[in-house]
């Protein structure tokens, strides 16, 4: 099964308005950490925001906001008020464990291209 | 503060050579991962070291690959020989171990082309 899960390939979205990006994931730790990434056309993964598994509310960064639903096993970006720089790929990712070593699961991205 | 380098950016090469990557993780942090990232596969772990000692490289795909890391500030990945199936952009990472996050920080990637 996969452990991270983003069903939207691609997505508009009009400048200035909001946009949720789906993440689901798949874990039996009960100890994990979830992360956005932001790679724009130029190749580079650029961290967003992170969630805790045992954090009490949803991390927000700026624009950057994660809807963090651990019962569902669901971590969705939202992008507020967005902007033509916000035009990328975006991946979700997670760590399953504490430990500074533990690998990151990505997802297969989305694609946003933010319209004027 | 510099982030992650890596060079060369781009790297065209034909099959049979030598290839070989290099990474500078950001100052203080023991934890240096090397990523490929494809169409196919999308982005998987190859490798990664914690305080210059590789402690997992389960996702090497195969002999070709080899990994090193001689001191703190520097990492290779090196390719012998290099095949078409290769082409990839590999993304180094580096970590901080201490504090709740544990943000993996990326490099801007090199660009393989093996033709």
């Amino acid at each position: 099964a996969q452990k991270i899960t983003q069903t939207q390939p691609g997505m508009f979205v009009q400048e200035k308005e909001a946009v949720t990006l789906d993440c689901t994931y798949d874990t039996s730790d009960p100890s994990y950490g979830l992360f956005w990434y932001k790679q724009p056309s130029s190749g580079e993964m650029i961290f967003l925001i992170y969630q805790g598994s045992y954090d009490q509310q949803n991390a927000t960064e700026g624009r950057y906001s994660l809807n963090f639903q651990k019962a569902r096993k669901s971590a969705n970006l939202v992008i507020s008020a967005s902007q033509l720089g916000d035009s990328a790929m975006y991946f979700c990712a997670m760590r399953e464990g504490l430990a500074a070593g533990n690998k990151l699961t990505f997802g297969g991205g989305t694609r946003v291209l933010v319209k004027p | 503060d510099a982030g992650v380098i890596q060079s060369p950016r781009h790297e065209v090469t034909e099959m049979g050579q030598e290839v070989t990557l290099r990474c500078k993780p950001i100052s203080g942090h023991d934890y240096l991962f090397w990523y490929r990232q494809t169409m196919m596969r999308g982005l998987e772990l190859l490798i990664y070291f914690n305080n210059n000692v590789p402690i997992d490289d389960s996702g090497m795909p195969e002999d070709r690959f080899s990994a090193k890391m001689p001191n703190a500030s520097f990492s290779t990945l090196k390719i012998q020989p290099s095949e078409p199936r290769d082409s990839a952009v590999y993304f180094c990472a580096s970590s901080f171990p201490r504090g709740p996050r544990l943000v993996q920080f990326f490099g801007p990637g090199t660009r393989l082309t093996v033709l």
